[in-house]
């Protein structure tokens, strides 16, 4: 089955800075790619999503990145903020089907 | 509020005892998600529904759990004869569809379970 790995575990940055969360992924046969930003005590909410046609994607200061041939994908967060901090998961699917996560990345943005 | 729903929030109950937790998707999604989150971890896969119809199970899914979506529109999810390992934060999500854009899942807040 699916399993999905994610880097790095924590992240600190400064207000500002950018932040790079990294994921694999072992079946090839995935083509869909959501990221979900968890605060605590809340649910997981979507952030940003691609699908396995489309090698970028960017909404303001988020974009994520695809590489089928390595089934790799990346979040690329900008111009990081306080607000920013939070539980990040990354997660892979056969699309409609069951969400694989990764076991999520703790980015700390400190001001 | 139009998103997915949960309840209860929280359930406290003692080991041995069964436990039924109900989540009412977004309307007109015909897929629905049950997931399991501990502390530190990611939502594990539990089942999935395309409305009544139960599609998949995961291993994770002891003969001790079972779900029904009924009527193709909310959701339960049963824990018979509770363990400590059972506690954990129990996940409802749901989806419109398969392709398209129309397989984002958006998860409701979950009901946090406790076995004593």
């Amino acid at each position: 089955g699916e399993n999905v790995e994610q880097h790095p575990s924590t992240l600190s940055v400064q207000e500002g800075d950018s932040a790079v969360i990294k994921c694999t992924y072992s079946d090839s046969a995935s083509n869909y790619f959501p990221w979900y930003k968890q605060e605590l005590g809340k649910r997981p909410q979507l952030i940003i999503d691609i699908r396995s046609n489309v090698g970028e994607k960017k909404d303001q200061r988020i974009a994520v990145t695809l590489n089928k041939t390595a089934k790799h994908f990346s979040l690329h967060i900008t111009e990081t903020q306080p607000e920013d901090s939070a539980v990040y998961f990354c997660a892979a699917s056969r699309g409609g089907t069951a969400l694989i996560f990764g076991k999520g990345t703790t980015l700390s943005v400190s001001s | 509020d139009t998103g997915v729903s949960q309840n209860p929030r929280h359930k406290i109950t003692k080991r041995g005892q069964n436990v039924t937790f109900r989540c009412d998707p977004i309307s007109e999604h015909n897929r629905l998600y049950w997931y399991r989150q501990t502390l530190g971890q990611g939502p594990e896969f539990l089942t999935y529904f395309q409305n009544e119809a139960q599609l998949e199970k995961s291993r994770l899914l002891s003969d001790r759990f079972s779900a029904e979506r009924p009527k193709g529109s909310f959701s339960t999810l049963e824990i018979q004869r509770t363990e400590q390992g059972d506690s954990a934060m129990y996940l409802c999500a749901s989806s419109l569809g398969t392709s398209g854009g129309k397989e984002t899942q958006y998860f409701g807040p979950g009901t946090r379970l406790l076995v004593l």
